[in-house]
C-alpha cells in the first residue's frame, strides 16, 4: 500500500471512446503527477500539478486533458485517442517546494489499450 | 537536459548471487530515488538517497553525489527480485523525476 490509488487498474477502449483515469492521494503531498510508460520503456513525465495547478505539460497531445481539483485527487480525461498511446499510466504524488524536494510515492498504474 | 545512464541494461543471475547496478548522471541533482518495477507494473520505492548509503535488508545503496553516480547492490538475491530497476533524479525545479533506461534484472532458481 503505497497511499496512492488508481482506478481502474486496467481500460480497454475504442478510438472514439471517452473515458477517464483517477487517482487519489492519501498522504497530505501538494504535487500531483501524470508519468505515461510504453513497453518496458522509463517513464516519461507528462503533467505535474503543485497546489491544484499545472506547473509543467510536457508537450502532451490535447487529446489527454487532466484535471486536478484538490490536492489529493487527480484525473486523466481521454478522448480520440491512437493505438500508439496503449501503454501503462502511473500517478505519483509528492510533498514539493521551493527548497525540498521529497521522493515521488506512485499508484499501481492503470494499463490501457486502445483498440 | 539532464542525462541519466544505468548499467548494465540487462543482468542475468543464479539465485543466491550478487549484483551492483550504476546510475551515472550528468548534473548535480537534488536527490534521487530507486525504484524496483515488478512484471505487473508495479514502481516500488526502494531508496530515496540523496548521498551517503542506505541499507534495507538485502538491498543497499550508495550516492556519490560530487562524482554524480549512484550504486544500488543486491546481496544473495531471490526470484522475486526480477523486474527492471530504475533510478530517477529530482531535478531542482519542481520535483520533476528523470528516469534512467533500467536494468532489466532476471533471477533464475
Amino acid at each position: 500500500e503505497t497511499g496512492v490509488t488508481q482506478t481502474p487498474r486496467h481500460l480497454v477502449m475504442g478510438m472514439t471512446n471517452k473515458k477517464s483515469l483517477k487517482c487519489e492521494q492519501h498522504l497530505g503531498h501538494n504535487a500531483m503527477y501524470w508519468y505515461k510508460q510504453s513497453a518496458k520503456k522509463p517513464l516519461e513525465l507528462m503533467f505535474v500539478y503543485n497546489f491544484k495547478e499545472q506547473t509543467e505539460n510536457n508537450s502532451v497531445p490535447s487529446r489527454f486533458s487532466p484535471e486536478c481539483p484538490n490536492s489529493s485527487h487527480l484525473f486523466l480525461h481521454l478522448h480520440t485517442l491512437q493505438p500508439e498511446d496503449s501503454a501503462l499510466y502511473l500517478c505519483a504524488s509528492s510533498q514539493s517546494g521551493a527548497r525540498v524536494n521529497q521522493p515521488q510515492h506512485f499508484g499501481d498504474g492503470t494499463r490501457l489499450s486502445i483498440l | 537536459g539532464i542525462q541519466v545512464e544505468q548499467s548494465p541494461p540487462d543482468l542475468i543471475l543464479q539465485e543466491g548471487a550478487n549484483s551492483t547496478l550504476r546510475c551515472n548522471f550528468s548534473d548535480s541533482v537534488n536527490n534521487l530515488q530507486w525504484f524496483h518495477q515488478n512484471p505487473w507494473g508495479q514502481l516500488i520505492n526502494l531508496f530515496y538517497i540523496p548521498s551517503g548509503t542506505k541499507q534495507n535488508g538485502r538491498l543497499s545503496a550508495t550516492t556519490v553525489a560530487t562524482e554524480r553516480y549512484s550504486l544500488l547492490y543486491i546481496s544473495s538475491s531471490q526470484t522475486t527480485d526480477s523486474g527492471v530497476y530504475f533510478c530517477a533524479l529530482i531535478y531542482n525545479q519542481g520535483g520533476k523525476l528523470i528516469f534512467g533506461q533500467g536494468t532489466e534484472l532476471s533471477v533464475k532458481p
